[in-house]
């Protein structure tokens, strides 16, 4: 099964900083990888589909890079309302996706 | 309004079995994959099962094979979850999801707001 460490666990930052979150796959996987946010109390919602195309309707300083086995979603000018922890899944090994284990962003 | 709303989470002893339901709503459920995804309390998400949009390709995580069965009724809108031999650490909120592919899973873009299974004595 592909496993999928994701960096940092946590990390606090401020309004208008630039945040990097990584996920690195324990093998190949093209660029089969979504990227979610999930706030408290709530369902998880997709930011990034295919490593890097925005889902729709989802605030352009978000975004993803990557492919193969090293991705990366990065948060331009983090805003109040980006306070939350983010996913990535991995769905290359179909029929058995992976989440990484995820990255609470906080506020400093 | 795309909606899905899962159903049938509960207290249950360990051993025992229980059966989860997600109604599907403003879309054609027939055309897409679906998933059971869970979140044990204060923990990450978990993919725990999905399946295709004609049931042809299931897949499960370790944690829950041999013991969970995902189904889909598509004449009902409605994805299924039988859980049996159930474990304390299958206690988790479990998410209905849609794919969005039909047959070969790329990811969930719709998502439930989940319904609660606690595994206790």
């Amino acid at each position: 099964d592909i496993q999928m460490t994701q960096s940092p666990s946590s990390l606090s930052a401020s309004v208008g900083d630039r945040v990097t979150i990584t996920c690195r796959a324990s093998q190949g996987i093209r660029n089969d990888l979504g990227w979610y946010q999930q706030k408290p109390g709530k369902a998880p919602k997709r930011l990034i589909y295919a490593a890097s195309s925005l889902q729709s309707g989802v605030p352009s300083r978000f975004s993803g890079s990557g492919s193969g086995t090293e991705f990366t979603l990065t948060i331009n000018s983090l805003q109040p309302e980006d306070f939350a922890t983010y996913y990535c899944l991995q769905y290359n090994s179909h029929p058995h996706l992976t989440f990484g284990g995820g990255t609470k962003v906080e506020i400093k | 309004e795309l909606q899905l709303v899962e159903s049938g989470g509960g207290l249950v002893q360990p051993g025992r079995s229980l059966r989860l339901s997600c109604a599907a709503s403003g879309f054609r459920f027939d055309d897409y994959a679906m998933h059971w995804v869970r979140q044990a309390p204060g923990k990450g998400l978990e993919w725990v099962s999905g399946i295709s949009w004609k049931s042809g390709i299931i897949g499960y995580a370790d944690s829950v094979k041999g013991r969970f069965t995902i189904s889909r009724d598509n004449a009902k809108n409605s994805l299924y979850l039988q859980m049996n031999s159930l474990r304390a650490e299958d206690t988790a909120l479990y998410y209905c999801a849609r794919d969005t592919s039909s047959n070969i899973f790329g990811g969930m873009d719709v998502w439930g707001q989940g319904t609660t299974v606690t595994v206790s004595s």
